[in-house]
C-alpha cells in the first residue's frame, strides 16, 4: 500500500496570505490528524477528522481551520499568515474505528511551511 | 505544566550500549505511542502501548499505567539507531500530548 502523501512538501509564503496543505491517507484509513512541529513548540495538536467531521481540536486560533472528503482526503487551511506559523505540518492517517479507539498512526513526510 | 515530560532530553551512547528513555504523563490516557524522527523530519510510530510491554526487534516498550509513565529501550544500540524518539499520549478526551523529545547519537 501507498503510504501517506503529503502536498505540497515545500511551500514559502507572505505574512497575510492564506495556505492550503493537502493530505492523502493510507487507503482503508479513515482518520486523518494534523500536527504542527516548531523548533521552539515542538510537537502540537492541530485536529483529527474521522469519516468527514471533525472529531477533536487542539489549541490552536481559527485560522487554523481544515476539512475531509468523502475519500478521506483531508486539507488543512491556514489564513492569514503569521511570521510564528512557519513550521513543519505532518499529517497521519490511522484505520481507527471510532471515538475511544487508538489505532497505529502513519505519519505523512511533512509540508515544510516558510512565512517571511 | 507539560502534560507529557521526557527524560533525558539529550543522549550520547556508545554502540552496544543499552539505552533507556523515560516519559511521565500526568492525563488519564487510552493509548501511549513512541514515535521516531529522523533528521529531515519523517516520523515513524513505533510503538503503542495501553498496557504492559512490547518488543519490536531491539526495541521493548513499557508501560505502568498505574505509575503513568513507559520506557522505551533500545538494547545493542547501533548508530542507525540516531534520531529524536518522542512521547505522545491520546487522552481519554481524544486530545493528544507530546514530549519534546529525546534526541539519542550512537557513536561508533
Amino acid at each position: 500500500k501507498a503510504g501517506v502523501t503529503q502536498t505540497p512538501r515545500y511551500l514559502i509564503k507572505t505574512r497575510g496570505q492564506q495556505v492550503t496543505l493537502s493530505c492523502s491517507p493510507i487507503s482503508g484509513h479513515r482518520s486523518v490528524s494534523w500536527y504542527q512541529q516548531t523548533p521552539g513548540q515542538g510537537l502540537q495538536f492541530l485536529f483529527e477528522y474521522f469519516s468527514e467531521t471533525q472529531r477533536n481540536k487542539g489549541n490552536f486560533p481559527g485560522r487554523f481551520s481544515g476539512r475531509q472528503f468523502s475519500n478521506s482526503r483531508s486539507e488543512m487551511n491556514v489564513s492569514t499568515l503569521e511570521l510564528g506559523d512557519s513550521a513543519l505540518y505532518l499529517c497521519a492517517s490511522s484505520p481507527t474505528g471510532g471515538a475511544g479507539s487508538s489505532y497505529e498512526q502513519y505519519f505523512g513526510p511533512g509540508t515544510r511551511l516558510t512565512v517571511t | 505544566k507539560n502534560e507529557v515530560e521526557q527524560s533525558p532530553q539529550n543522549l550520547t551512547a556508545q554502540e552496544g550500549e543499552f539505552i533507556t528513555i523515560n516519559c511521565s504523563y500526568s492525563v488519564g490516557i487510552s493509548a501511549l505511542h513512541w514515535l521516531q524522527q529522523h533528521p529531515g523530519g519523517g516520523i515513524v510510530s513505533l510503538f503503542m502501548l495501553s498496557s504492559g510491554k512490547k518488543k519490536h526487534g531491539r526495541l521493548i516498550a513499557t508501560i505502568n499505567i498505574q505509575e503513568k509513565h513507559s520506557s522505551l529501550h533500545i538494547t545493542a544500540s547501533h548508530p542507525r539507531d540516531s534520531a529524536v524518539y518522542i512521547c505522545a499520549v491520546r487522552s481519554y478526551f481524544n486530545k493528544f500530548y507530546f514530549g519534546s523529545g529525546t534526541k539519542l547519537n550512537v557513536k561508533p
